[in-house]
């Protein structure tokens, strides 16, 4: 049972280049996220997705974009790094949407991104 | 912007003592949860206290919610070696703020054995 499974786990970008950090979960998960974890800042929510077809902005969307094509999928879109961007980033999902039904968290290893 | 503060910001103890974590807010919640992360992984959910309840066990865990307060405990009896971690507390913001999940910074526990 893979949970949330991270790709790549780690990347190294030139500012002003793109990629996409992958996302995938096995356990039909509906709801699924992306947060960004800086030193002595905590995790802070990026985008959100209740379900496939549907996306929403979190607390700090600005330079990524999502989409969810499938339940399993989820993966986040970094449009011109920027080295404001370099941090560890982690994919979570929930049975349900949480805000709704008080379910907790799944959570991948984290892709560790270093702009340059 | 963050929404749950961790109290103390590192904690040292010995193997077998009790570690107690504190958490305050600022907005109405609809639960709080604590979640561990070991170093380089991702987080582990613990547990879960919805607003109306005030405690909640789960092995050597134990929960505390006080909404009047807008604060949580979290504390672990008989700490081991391996409780080593960082831990966060997390609330569940209510509709009015967007149904959002918001993390603190976190307590940094070393227990030593």
């Amino acid at each position: 049972n893979a949970g949330v499974t991270q790709t790549p786990k780690f990347q190294v970008l030139k500012t002003g280049q793109s990629m996409t950090l992958q996302c995938a979960q096995d356990m039909n998960h509906e709801y699924m996220s992306w947060y960004r974890q800086d030193p002595g800042m905590g995790l802070r929510l990026i985008h959100y997705s209740v379900g496939a077809g549907i996306t929403d902005q979190g607390e700090v969307p600005n330079g990524y974009n999502v989409s969810r094509s499938t339940t399993e999928d989820f993966p986040l879109r970094l449009l011109s790094a920027a080295p404001s961007q370099t941090s560890v980033y982690f994919c979570a999902s929930s049975p349900r949407d949480m805000a709704i039904y008080n379910s907790p968290l799944h959570f991948g290893n984290g892709t560790r991104l270093t702009v340059t | 912007s963050q929404q749950g503060e961790e109290d103390p910001q590192a904690l040292s103890i010995q193997e077998g003592e009790n570690a107690t974590m504190n958490c305050s807010y600022k907005t109405s919640i609809n639960n709080l949860q604590w979640y561990r992360q070991n170093s380089g992984r991702g987080l582990v959910h613990l547990i879960l206290i919805r607003s109306n309840e005030r405690e909640k066990h789960s092995g050597r865990l134990r929960v505390t919610l006080d909404t009047s307060k807008k604060s949580s405990s979290l504390l672990i009896t008989a700490s081991r070696a391996a409780d080593t971690a960082s831990y966060f507390c997390a609330t569940l913001r209510g509709m009015e703020y967007g149904n959002k999940l918001v993390f603190g910074a976190g307590t940094i526990l070393r227990v030593k054995s």
